[in-house]
């Protein structure tokens, strides 16, 4: 089946800390995975996506970026984290039926 | 600019009837519709999709109608029952290209026993 994991579920991070976010894929043979975010009480909002290793589109400015170093791997990071990146972060592959199926997310606190 | 919105940021349905989500959406790109639910702290779970070839789709207890001239889609779920209460999502897609997905604010239902 089509699986997405992430970790940590829950972080708390200073201000000006450096942040990694890891995602993997399993049961799916399509390349594409993205990178959303959901701010409280709002939508998801999409951050990056990537349709191969190395390939990475970035749909927002702002103070993250997305790396993609093997085919079923998409990480989140940050050199320096701002209060306002604090969110809800989902990572999501897409499955046999053009949806796009989620992980379980990672609730980040910047304090 | 919301190309996806989803104006009614909660609902409140008695068990057993049917609960009806409403979605709009502006741009005339857009050839694919999903729904998902979501529960806090948790990732979204996809319900039901449409394609703009088609102007309803049904599984179960779920229904999408799409209104294509409108451009308006709405989720039918009847009978509700207390586990269908969560925030639900509109989404929309080309299915061109990254088929990135662009999400409605969600509303959030309640079923009441």
């Amino acid at each position: 089946s089509q699986t997405i994991h992430q970790w940590p579920a829950t972080l708390v991070q200073p201000v000006g800390s450096p942040l990694s976010l890891e995602c993997t894929v399993e049961g799916t043979s399509n390349p594409n995975l993205y990178w959303y975010r959901q701010a409280a009480g709002r939508g998801l909002q999409l951050l990056f996506y990537s349709v191969g290793i190395g390939q990475i589109s970035s749909e927002v400015p702002q103070n993250l970026s997305a790396s993609r170093p093997q085919d079923r791997q998409f990480i989140l990071s940050s050199k320096k984290l701002l209060l306002s990146d604090s969110g809800f972060y989902l990572c999501a592959g897409l499955g046999s039926y053009n949806e796009q199926f989620f992980g379980p997310g990672t609730r980040l606190t910047v304090l | 600019d919301q190309q996806v919105k989803q104006n009614s940021p909660s609902l409140s349905v008695q068990e057993g009837r049917i609960s009806i989500l409403n979605c709009d959406y502006t741009n005339s790109m857009f050839d694919y519709f999903l729904w998902y639910k979501k529960y806090p702290a948790e990732g979204p779970t996809f319900l039901i999709s449409i394609s703009s070839i088609k102007d309803k789709n049904e599984d179960g207890r779920f229904t999408v109608f799409l209104n294509k001239s409108a451009k308006h889609l709405s989720l039918h779920i009847v009978p509700s029952q207390p586990g269908d209460s969560a925030v639900y999502f509109c989404a929309a897609s080309a299915l061109q290209g990254a088929q990135k997905l662009v999400f409605g604010q969600g509303t959030r239902l309640t079923i009441n026993p």
